[in-house]
């Protein structure tokens, strides 16, 4: 176990609706990263936080936004969910020093089903 | 735009049988390439390759890094069931960002 740790697991919303998932960092890492795991895909980055701050976005809309906490503990927030959005979603944690960003630990996912 | 292409898209073997994965990847700015194993949910990590650590091992498994060629092998020797999963390879670019690529899946036969 990586000691990053996601929820809920499992979501079912309907289109339209805003979703809030949230990610707990492993102990010590103060860098939070967002991907989307669509079936038969690998992950895509959504963005990055590192101390609260964003640090980093892939191609994903406007709609798509989070935060980062103190603690680093963070959330993605989605708003006006579509069919599309259906994926899993990963948080993984890691520790960004002076020489670069460590590897990066995955939680298990909160798993987004839109109906 | 990074890519990162991995091959074969999917590998059957039987116990026993070494195979070998493969990731190729045009990025800019590289700074390193990582591997993961995916089971149910959440990958894990396996090796991450530097220009300073271009050959990684860890029991049965492992792997090198070819920045001429940029492109990554990794290997698996003696076959286990629980060696079925999906492996992932990873490049992080500079802005700390990491693009996957698409996934191979290994089944072992017993």
């Amino acid at each position: 176990e990586t000691g990053v740790t996601q929820s809920p697991t499992h979501l079912i919303k309907t289109r339209g609706q805003q979703v809030t998932l949230r990610c707990s960092s492993q102990s010590g890492h103060n860098t939070v990263s967002w991907y989307q795991q669509a079936l038969g895909q690998g992950p895509q980055f959504i963005f990055q936080y590192y101390r609260e701050e964003e640090n980093g976005r892939g191609n994903f809309p406007p709609r798509f936004s989070g935060l980062q906490f103190p603690n680093y503990s963070s959330e993605l927030n989605v708003n006006a969910l579509e069919l599309d959005d259906s994926a899993l979603y990963l948080c993984a944690s890691s520790s960004t020093t002076l020489a670069g960003l460590r590897e990066q630990y995955f939680g298990p996912g909160t798993r987004l089903t839109v109906t | 735009e990074d890519k990162v292409v991995q091959s074969p898209l999917s590998l059957v073997v039987h116990e026993g049988d070494t195979v070998t994965l493969n990731c190729s990847y045009e990025v800019t700015n590289f700074r390193s390439l990582l591997w993961y194993k995916q089971e149910k949910k959440a990958p894990t990590f396996l090796f991450m390759l530097t220009s300073s650590g271009i050959e990684k091992k860890s029991g049965r498994l492992s792997s090198i890094l070819d920045k001429k060629e940029l492109s990554s092998i990794l290997n698996i020797t003696a076959t286990q069931t629980g060696d079925s999963a999906i492996y992932l390879c990873a490049v992080e670019a500079k802005g700390s960002k990491l693009t996957f690529g698409k996934g191979i899946t290994l089944s072992v036969r017993p």
